[in-house]
């Protein structure tokens, strides 16, 4: 079946630090990724998404690129601030619907002033 | 906008004991789920509906129970809780659609203990 892994947490940077965290995935098609977060006590909240190879996903300062050839969507962030602190999850679906998501474990990230 | 409402937000059970884990959302999405998500692993789907009458089994159901009589409303009922019922539980919703996926939209979260 499909699967998702995730880099081992917990990270801990300094604000201004650059960020990855690794994704790779296991998928019998060709899904498409996303990044959650995760802030304290709240739920997931979409960061960003790519629904083909070779495709970028972006929001506040985050990036992410579709590798089909590695099967990889690592998480890039080139300047960390304390706000950045949450849960990350990398999750793949292969259709529309919410049933058929796999998540990752999640990634927990610190950042120190 | 409320978005996907959950309560309550912490509950301590005595095993043996039931209750019922409410979602509410309000932007119309036929699509609701239940989640649970425990420590160090990722989130495990319980149960799930497509629209109001029609209800399916996740990956691990056993223990749980659900209803969608509305469109906004979707249920999560524990039976005879058990400690390994001990997690924090999402509801979700979306509303899939053609030319893309259709992201996920998660309430806070309950976080259920129980002893």
């Amino acid at each position: 079946g499909n699967s998702v892994t995730q880099m081992e947490g917990p990270v801990t940077l300094s604000e201004e630090a650059f960020l990855t965290i690794n994704c790779t995935y296991t998928a019998t098609g060709y899904p498409s990724l996303f990044w959650y977060v995760q802030y304290p006590g709240e739920g997931l909240q979409l960061l960003l998404k790519a629904t083909k190879a070779d495709d970028k996903g972006s929001n506040k300062g985050f990036e992410a690129t579709y590798r089909k050839e590695t099967t990889s969507f690592h998480l890039e962030k080139g300047s960390v601030q304390v706000s950045d602190s949450a849960v990350y999850f990398c999750a793949l679906s292969e259709d529309n619907y919410g049933q058929n998501f796999v998540f990752g474990p999640g990634t927990r990230l610190s950042v120190l002033p | 906008n409320a978005g996907v409402t959950q309560t309550p937000k912490f509950r301590i059970l005595k095993i043996g004991q039931s209750m019922t884990l409410q979602c509410t959302q309000d932007m119309n999405h036929n699509y609701m789920y239940w989640y649970r998500q425990d420590p160090g692993m990722g989130l495990k789907l319980i149960y799930y509906s497509v629209g109001a009458g029609i209800t399916d089994k996740g990956e691990v159901p056993n223990g749980y129970n659900v209803s969608r009589s509305t469109t906004e409303d979707f249920p999560l009922r524990l039976e005879l809780a058990a400690p390994s019922q001990t997690s924090v539980y999402f509801c979700a919703s979306s509303y899939p659609k053609g030319g893309g996926p259709s992201p996920l939209h998660f309430g806070n979260g309950t976080r259920l203990t129980v002893t």
